[in-house]
């Protein structure tokens, strides 16, 4: 168990739907990345908050939104879904803003699939 | 980011010891290597990350050879828990840095038979 908690562990929804995804990063942590995850394009990060600030962009579509909340928790928004959306999503959290010095924990991931 | 180019596949039997091999040609000075194992439908879980020469833990070691171009994750007598998607990453280790996120590619899909 890597501390991180995510939810829902299973999202089915219809095209053009719009769902919201929760992530809780370990306790003290300040960094929350989220990253997408599909049979044919691997793992591909897209976004990173640091302290409830957006740090880094990856290749995040702009149907795709993220927020970081004081109390740390952070939430991925998917909106006007397509097919293509369906994958797995990860979120990882680390103690601080740069990417090695901490290694990154990765939650359980949710797995959506859009219909 | 460094780009990183690693094996697609490879398969062993159990009690081996498997070698993983990663290129990583345009490594910075600044660059820590990190692997990390991931099982279906779960996420990536943290096996090691070195610098340079040689590090071990009680899971696997990393050879770095001087010049830091590529990297060897090695498995010692692998058991059939092993068979996983191992991906070889190079990050900046400036904490100010900013970095996008670890660059995943596709990974090595390691499979250990009987």
């Amino acid at each position: 168990d890597s501390g991180v908690t995510q939810t829902p562990k299973h999202l089915i929804t219809a095209t053009g739907q719009r769902v919201t995804l929760r992530c809780s990063p370990r306790s003290g942590d300040l960094s929350v990345y989220w990253y997408q995850q599909s049979l044919d394009q691997g793992l591909q990060f897209l976004i990173q908050y640091y302290n409830g600030e957006e740090r880094a962009k990856g290749n995040i579509l702009e149907r795709f939104s993220a927020q970081q909340f004081p109390d740390l928790h952070s939430e991925l928004n998917l909106s006007s879904l397509e097919l293509g959306d369906s994958a797995l999503y990860f979120c990882a959290s680390s103690p601080l803003p740069g990417a090695s010095i901490e290694t990154q924990y990765f939650g359980p991931g949710t797995r959506l699939l859009v219909l | 980011l460094a780009k990183t180019t690693q094996p697609i596949s490879m398969d062993s039997y159990e009690g081996q010891e498997v070698n993983i091999t990663c290129s990583h040609n345009n490594i910075a000075t600044n660059d820590y290597i990190t692997w990390y194992q991931q099982f279906p439908s779960q996420g990536p879980r943290f096996i090691i990350q070195g610098y340079k020469t040689k590090v071990t833990n009680e899971v696997a070691s990393l050879f770095i050879p001087a010049d830091r171009k590529s990297s060897t994750l090695s498995l010692p007598r692998v058991s059939l828990s092993d068979t996983a998607v191992y991906y070889c990453l190079v990050g900046d280790i400036n904490p100010g840095g900013g970095a996008d996120g670890l660059t995943f590619g596709k990974g090595t899909h390691l499979i250990i038979q009987p």
